[in-house]
């Protein structure tokens, strides 16, 4: 069983521009969760989606955005870059959800911001 | 509100000694999940175990254990005889019950060291 890929794996930005990555979950996975991961604030919840709506979203601005596709793809967005959005996002995938599943996730998205 | 702390921040340990991560975690809710989840230098996570807030029978797999108190709100990890390949960053994890506003939190990690 294919796992959870994510695309492109590097990506660098300059401050003010748009980025969006995708996630592929793994085939018959319904829910898709995205993180960031920075030094400073570790792992951090983003948001969440399942069957094509967004389900639950953590902490952060509307800047970050995403959406899910009827075949569980799913792709976010961060409008206007700054610095502080470097990372490394990472996208998981589970059966029906953050709690009552495990997780799966994918090698992740470093995005840099100049 | 919830969150989950991991008081080591790093950890070195000789290969084949045991070694023990520490979990701590609050919540306001009588049902919820707790997690730990590997992260090699590849940088993927890896799901180790879940763990509902009824269930506080220790587990064991392989060289791996877990220890639930809820008594002292603590997940603690042991892993035994220690392998160079634990070398990774351990994150505890706690989600409150699904359907409530449902969010994962995790701990800043642990990196653990195991040195041949």
């Amino acid at each position: 069983k294919a796992g959870v890929t994510q695309t492109p794996r590097y990506l660098i930005k300059t401050r003010g521009q748009q980025v969006t990555l995708s996630c592929s979950p793994i085939s018959g996975h319904r829910s898709v969760s995205w993180y960031q991961q920075t030094p400073g604030q570790g792992l951090q919840f983003l948001f969440e989606y399942f069957s094509e709506t967004q389900r639950n979203k953590g902490n952060f601005p509307g800047r970050f955005s995403g959406r899910q596709f009827s075949n569980s793809r799913s792709e976010m967005n961060v409008s206007t870059l700054e610095l502080g959005d470097s990372a490394l996002y990472l996208c998981a995938s589970s059966l029906a959800g953050t709690a009552l599943y495990e997780q799966y996730f994918g090698p992740g998205t470093r995005l840099t911001v100049t | 509100a919830q969150k989950v702390t991991q008081a080591q921040t790093e950890i070195s340990v000789v290969e084949k000694e045991d070694v023990t991560l520490d979990c701590v975690y609050e919540t306001r809710d009588t049902t919820y999940y707790l997690f730990w989840y590997k992260q090699p230098p590849s940088g993927e996570l890896v799901f180790l175990i879940r763990r509902n807030s009824f269930d506080e029978q220790n587990e064991i797999s392989g060289r791996y254990s877990w220890n639930f108190q809820k008594s002292t709100s603590s997940f603690n990890f042991t892993i035994t005889a220690s392998q160079v390949v634990d070398s990774a960053v351990y994150f505890c994890a706690l989600s409150e019950a699904e359907g409530r506003d449902d969010k994962i939190i995790f701990g800043k990690g642990t990196r653990l060291h195991i040195l041949p």
